[in-house]
């Protein structure tokens, strides 16, 4: 069965560095998804992607944070300086369809140090 | 402003008895809705889903939901709780502002004692 896949499963980085967490969505899927968890912590959306474009985002979602479908196949979500309330696990998703079923990836525990 | 509550953080229940997870939303616009497990480390399970068709919705593991649009409530049944079913659940709603978003609400932890 295809799945979403997320790399590294664990980074561990210091504060002000940049962080690029990687991940696979299911080939035909068209639509993907960032979102966090903060330890403990709901589920929070970051952003959507389609058509090579954000589709919408959230006010976590600041100037800091970018997204990226480079090749065709990996989506990434790098964090250009990151702070010690960034760590939290980030979650990749995608869908076939804006409103279809989203699959999750494993997740990227990111700590900042 | 659109919003997802689910009523109670943690649930207990004995193995065998009835689990209810309550989730509430609020949206301006009609709703995609779904229910995701999450187990101890591990990433979000897909549960089960609304999108506009049936009202009452079956997933996996014997959970089912039903769509109440008077109460505004999606909420998440089973008749018979097993212990593998201790874990964290989400309720979500997906919803087109624009682009589609989507919203979680806090998550219940469901307790499952033998």
């Amino acid at each position: 069965e295809p799945e979403v896949t997320q790399t590294p499963s664990h980074q561990v980085t210091q504060m002000g560095q940049e962080v690029i967490l990687r991940c696979v969505p299911i080939s035909n899927h068209l639509y993907f998804y960032w979102y966090r968890q903060i330890l403990g912590q709901k589920v929070e959306f970051l952003v959507s992607f389609y058509n090579n474009e954000i589709s919408e985002k959230s006010e976590i979602f600041d100037d800091q944070f970018s997204v990226e479908r480079p090749d065709g196949s990996n989506f990434t979500l790098k964090i250009r300086s990151t702070k010690l309330e960034d760590s939290a696990m980030y979650f990749c998703a995608s869908s076939l369809q804006d409103t279809d079923t989203q699959y999750f990836g494993p997740g990227t525990r990111l700590t900042v140090l | 402003a659109q919003s997802v509550t689910q009523l109670g953080s943690h649930v207990s229940v004995s193995e065998g008895a009835l689990v209810l997870l309550r989730c509430n939303y609020s949206s301006s616009v009609p709703p995609y809705l779904f229910w995701y497990v999450q187990y101890p480390n591990q990433g979000l399970q897909l549960l089960l889903k609304y999108t506009s068709a049936a009202t009452l919705v079956k997933g996996i593991n014997g959970f089912e939901a039903e769509f109440k649009k008077s109460e505004t409530s999606f909420h998440l049944t089973k008749p018979s709780a097993h212990m593998s079913d201790a874990a964290e659940y989400f309720c979500a709603v997906t919803l087109n502002t624009g682009g589609f978003k989507t919203i979680f609400g806090a998550g219940t932890r469901l307790f499952v004692k033998a």
